[in-house]
């Protein structure tokens, strides 16, 4: 199975900040690669999928980039909206595995 | 509106069965591949099963393989998780999740609320 391991586990930052949290992939998954928010007691949604593209509906201060075995979920300016949990998760093979998720909390 | 609504789930002792459905509404249910993706209590997601839209392919986590089976009933527009032998370490809310396909990465673009399986003696 692909691993996939997130960073940081946990992070805190205030409204307006600018965050980034990284995913890698144990092998190479070209742009197979979704990041979903999860609040708590909620279903996770998804934010972006194919490494970049915007689900819709999903504020544009969302954006994902890398390839092969880097990724990274960036949010230009936190809103409060925007503390919760995220993951990644590789759908190069299957099973398509998630990463540990990283809890982003306010300062 | 699409909407996947789990149901099945609760108190089971190990070694138990217990068997999840999801119910699909608002989509063209028959058409996608549907999945199962548990999370236990305060812990991430994984992935537990997945099956393609006519019903022919299936595939299991290494964990509950033997263990579960997967199943769809396209005529009613519902999916099914028959879980056998169950463990502690099965407890966990269960996801039922419609797999979006090429046009978005393969992610889980809809996700049901939820039911939540707890095994214990």
């Amino acid at each position: 199975d692909i691993q996939m391991t997130q960073s940081p586990s946990s992070l805190s930052a205030s409204v307006g900040d600018r965050v980034t949290i990284t995913c890698r992939a144990s092998q190479s998954i070209s742009s197979s690669l979704n990041w979903y928010q999860q609040k708590p007691g909620k279903a996770p949604k998804l934010l972006i999928y194919a490494a970049s593209s915007l689900q819709s509906g999903v504020p544009s201060r969302f954006s994902g980039s890398g390839s092969e075995t880097d990724f990274t979920l960036a949010i230009s300016s936190l809103q409060p909206e925007d503390f919760a949990s995220y993951f990644c998760q590789q759908t190069y093979l299957t099973p398509r595995t998630f990463g540990q998720g990283t809890k982003l909390e306010i300062k | 509106e699409v909407q996947l609504v789990e149901s099945g789930g609760g108190l089971v002792q190990p070694g138990g069965s217990l068997r999840l459905s999801c119910s699909g509404s608002g989509l063209s249910f028959s058409t996608y591949g549907i999945h199962w993706v548990r999370q236990a209590p305060g812990k991430g997601l994984e992935y537990v099963s997945a099956i393609s839209d006519n019903g022919e392919s299936t595939h299991y986590a290494d964990s509950v393989k033997g263990r579960f089976t997967i199943s769809r009933d396209n005529s009613k527009n519902t999916l099914f998780l028959l879980m056998s032998s169950l463990r502690v370490e099965d407890t966990a809310v269960y996801y039922c999740v419609k797999d979006g396909g090429y046009s978005y990465g393969y992610g889980y673009d809809y996700w049901g609320q939820g039911t939540l399986v707890t095994v214990s003696s």
